[in-house]
């Protein structure tokens, strides 16, 4: 199967300073990739749609400036927390969309990406 | 908007016996019913996927079915192993994924 790729694993920052993610596709050109956002014990919530090229499509709720998505390439989305807070402590899964000729597009899940910030 | 919910949020049962995870939605109009596994700390590892006109989709001891009019598909898990603890979570597809609250099994030795 598609391989979706996030860097770091695991991050932890003082409060105030500022991570950038990566979310990579591996094996395929990801014109769309997703942001989300899980809490403890808790399900995914959409941050943000990817769209190469172009500005990012965020969900209600969620601040654009605080949470800055750039997507150069057709396989690289970065998610970057500016001033990070301990609020903004969470798991962060990335997905890229793997369109197909037949059916529905698919997704394909990163590992994730733990943020603490202290 | 779609709306997901998952029926238990946690399950516990002994090795050996099968159970059933439920998964409902608000909105029919979907592309896919799909369920994932997430170990503690982990990413998403997909497990199964009903296109919006199959009834169901089976891979070892795992079977999901869907019935896109009632907004149900359940995830039936045969003779469970203490590998099979995890959360489970089900997404309705539509231009993005609507995940549900997760069901957390624990499956005792």
């Amino acid at each position: 199967g598609a391989v979706v790729s996030q860097h770091p694993s695991r991050v932890i920052c003082k409060s105030g300073t500022s991570v950038k993610i990566e979310c990579r596709s591996l094996d395929f050109q990801a014109t769309t990739m997703f942001w989300y956002r899980q809490f403890p014990k808790q399900s995914l919530m959409l941050m943000a749609t990817s769209n190469e090229g172009s500005k990012a499509t965020y969900e209600q709720g969620v601040e654009k400036d605080k949470f800055l998505i750039n997507h150069a390439s057709l396989t690289l989305s970065t998610l970057t927390v500016t001033s990070a807070h301990p609020e903004d402590s969470s798991f962060y899964i990335c997905s890229a969309k793997r369109p197909h000729r037949e059916g529905a597009d698919t997704q394909y899940f990163g590992p994730g990406t733990r943020l603490t910030v202290l | 908007k779609q709306e997901v919910t998952q029926i238990p949020a946690a399950l516990s049962v002994p090795e050996g016996e099968n159970l059933v995870l439920n998964c409902s939605f608000t909105d029919s109009a979907i592309y896919n019913l799909q369920w994932f596994r997430q170990d503690p700390g982990k990413g998403l590892t997909s497990l199964l996927l009903i296109q919006s006109s199959q009834r169901e989709q089976t891979s070892g001891r795992l079977n999901a079915s869907l019935d896109k009019s009632s907004g149900r598909s359940t995830l039936y898990i045969a003779a469970s192993q203490p590998g099979d603890s995890a959360t489970y979570l089900c997404a309705a597809t539509g231009n993005q994924f609507y995940f549900g609250t997760g069901t957390s099994l624990t499956v005792i030795p």
